[in-house]
């Protein structure tokens, strides 16, 4: 696709709940990146994936948190017994040569979680 | 860990004047940096990046100033435009993690 896509555009839902986040990256690159958004803060990385295998999972603030990307492309971050705490932007970025100099993260527009 | 801070939370500018944004980094084995632009509601947007090897680099109407002595990075705008009105973030990589700064929030005055 043109970008990285994400949905939904916003979730709400209620303490305790699952649900799960979808983005879609640019096509070609090989690299998929999630993030977490607070209101007014920069975007605090949780988890790269390196093709299909999740390269670094050590922003993931705790084991509620996971992501799967199944077959390279696609990925989903799913968020177990969620905690009004959660609430933020879940952002996503794609690169396509990761690990080199000036590779440049692409980012989605994001999917604006809200737990009640 | 990481740390990228930005000097001034608010910028408030006149339209056609030039902006400067800074941003302090403190890991000096970062080598890139990257600069975006976030607009309400939207993701952030790419605007121009800088390899620890330059200290400067130029695109349209913008400018980015590396100094490794002092970890400074900033970002300059030329003839700031209402539609610049957005939070700039920059972000410096070591590796394959990037670490954002809180963000300056650009206000054009038209």
């Amino acid at each position: 696709g043109a970008g990285v896509s994400q949905t939904p555009s916003n979730k709400v839902t209620e303490k305790g709940k699952y649900v799960e986040l979808r983005c879609d990256p640019i096509s070609g690159h090989t690299a998929l990146y999630w993030y977490r958004q607070s209101l007014g803060q920069g975007p605090e990385f949780l988890i790269y994936f390196q093709g299909t295998g999740a390269a670094d999972d050590s922003g993931l603030p705790n084991d509620r948190f996971f992501a799967v990307r199944p077959e390279g492309s696609v990925s989903t971050l799913k968020i177990q017994r969620t905690e009004r705490g959660d609430s933020a932007v879940y952002l996503c970025a794609s690169s396509l040569t990761p690990g080199l100099v000036g590779d440049t993260q692409y980012f989605g527009p994001g999917t604006r979680l809200t737990v009640l | 860990g990481e740390s990228v801070g930005l000097h001034l939370p608010t910028l408030s500018v006149q339209e056609g004047d030039n902006s400067i944004i800074n941003c302090a980094y403190s890991n000096s084995a970062s080598d890139y940096f990257i600069w975006y632009k976030q607009e309400s509601g939207k993701g952030p947007q790419f605007i121009i990046d800088i390899r620890s090897n330059m200290d400067k680099r130029q695109g349209q109407r913008v400018t980015v100033l590396l100094n490794k002595t002092v970890k400074h990075l900033s970002l300059q705008i030329a003839a700031t435009q209402p539609g610049d009105s957005a939070v700039y973030f920059c972000a410096e990589s070591h590796g394959n993690q990037f670490y954002f700064g809180t963000g300056t929030s650009l206000t054009v005055i038209p």
